[in-house]
């Protein structure tokens, strides 16, 4: 009954490969996002989704390109991959899209390395 | 701009010591202020959240934070450290980006480790 879940947990791959992660709420939620973490444990926000439809970018290379094929799901695909992508990627999702008191319950995340 | 800092990246106390982690915000409104627990290789956890009304907020594993809007701070406290408390520490604020059409993101701070020794 996990609420948030992400796969794959690991991945490591070769720089220049094309990798997705992949994200699951049950919750019901209508807001999902992605997150990095840096080595120095450092979070950043990447995207955020509403139903669907992508209502913050923060200016993510587009070699990165989310996905949501439904609001339940939010998956994050990855071009090229380079050695700076090395991180912890993190998926999130909140009830309300506009209601900034709600909570993010976050997934447990996908430690991407690139060699 | 909205912003979040943590004092000390690295807090280390024993067992049974209050544990005082450190939060200072910058923001031109009312903040929407929320601490999470990061367990090692696990994903973040809420501990509390402020949002309006009681300054002072009690979240679950018997932490609480006060909101301190003369000295803009929201430092997380526990009277009593235990072993398991050991993990990863963040300080957030929840912002309203301009042109987002009221769409609201998370800041984090850099988070504090908190080491526990017996």
């Amino acid at each position: 009954d996990t609420a948030v879940s992400q796969t794959p947990k690991y991945l490591v791959t070769q720089m220049g490969n094309d990798k997705s992660i992949k994200c699951e709420q049950n919750l019901g939620h209508d807001t999902m996002y992605w997150y990095k973490q840096d080595s120095k444990k450092f979070l950043k926000i990447m995207f955020s989704y509403n139903n669907k439809e992508l209502i913050i970018n923060e200016t993510v290379p587009n070699r990165f390109s989310p996905k949501s094929p439904d609001k339940a799901h939010l998956n994050l695909h990855i071009n090229s991959l380079e050695l700076g992508d090395s991180a912890v990627y993190f998926c999130a999702s909140s009830q309300r899209t506009r209601m900034v008191s709600d909570t993010q319950y976050f997934g447990p995340g996908t430690r991407l390395t690139v060699l | 701009a909205q912003s979040v800092t943590q004092l000390g990246s690295h807090v280390s106390v024993s067992e049974g010591a209050l544990v005082l982690l450190r939060c200072n915000y910058s923001s031109s409104v009312p903040p929407y202020l929320f601490w999470y627990v990061q367990y090692p290789n696990q994903g973040l956890q809420l501990l509390l959240k402020y949002t309006t009304g009681a300054t002072l907020v009690k979240g679950i594993n018997g932490f609480e934070a006060e909101f301190k809007k003369s000295e803009t701070s929201f430092h997380l406290t526990k009277p009593s450290a235990h072993m398991s408390d050991a993990a990863e520490y963040f300080c957030a604020v929840r912002v309203v980006p301009l042109f987002s059409g009221g769409y609201n993101k998370l800041i984090f701070g850099a988070g504090t480790r908190l080491a526990v020794h017996p």
